[in-house]
């Protein structure tokens, strides 16, 4: 089974400043997805990134990018240029490629981006 | 449009009581989940069911079922509520086939409170 560990329960980055959500997971996978997802207050998940581990170029979407390190089972987010609109639970997730494609969680990261 | 939808959003019961909430999809795919997301903001996947087959996480209470009318539906039955079934419950739906990956669409969420 895969586990899904964010060890940062909050953080908290000033307004355009840069931050940096950390994620580890453990599996005995060699090809799976990793995603960061986003959940302001009203609740909507919303995917911000993925990356699929055979590929080693770090994803980046606009603000966001990530380092992923598979050796060491690594997947931090990086936020650039905070913008208050970023204020949300931050999920990592982990999915195995296969008929199922369930997403594991883990525990979440509520960042606060302080004006 | 919206994409996947749920109803109710809210949801007030008392112990004992068998519930259901529906989810519609309008994007053509062929999967649907359901996840839990418990008070401390905790997701974990309860079911993933296509046309072919059900895979249910081996922690969910027999009492929770999902059932399908057709592919643009998964509805959640949940029976006996006990006070632990209080939660946020999130219908996901994706596009399966192919060997890799399709992003998971999420619906609103419906916050369950069991009295």
């Amino acid at each position: 089974a895969q586990t899904v560990t964010q060890s940062q329960p909050e953080m908290s980055v000033q307004e355009a400043e840069t931050v940096t959500l950390s994620c580890t997971y453990d599996t005995s996978e060699s090809n799976y997805y990793l995603f960061w997802y986003k959940q302001p207050p009203s609740r909507q998940m919303i995917l911000v990134i993925r990356q699929e581990a055979y590929k080693q170029q770090n994803a980046t979407e606009n603000r966001f990018s990530v380092n992923f390190q598979k050796a060491a089972k690594s997947f931090s987010l990086k936020i650039s240029d905070s913008q208050l609109g970023d204020t949300a639970m931050y999920f990592c997730a982990f999915m195995k490629p296969g008929s199922a494609r369930q997403l594991t969680f883990g525990s979440g990261t509520q960042l606060t981006v302080l004006p | 449009d919206t994409a996947v939808s749920q109803t109710p959003k809210y949801l007030v019961t008392q112990m004992g009581n068998d519930k259901s909430i529906k989810c519609e999809q309008n994007l053509g795919h062929d999967t649907m989940y359901w996840y839990k997301q418990d008070s401390k903001k905790f997701l974990k996947i309860m079911f993933s069911y296509n046309n072919k087959e059900l895979i249910i996480n081996e922690t969910v209470p027999n009492r929770f079922s999902p059932k399908s009318p057709d592919k643009a539906h998964l509805n959640l039955h949940i029976n006996s509520l006990e006070l632990g079934d209080s939660a946020v419950y999130f219908c996901a739906s994706s596009q399966a086939g192919g060997g890799g990956y399709n992003e998971q669409f999420f619906g609103p969420g419906t916050r369950l409170t069991v009295l």
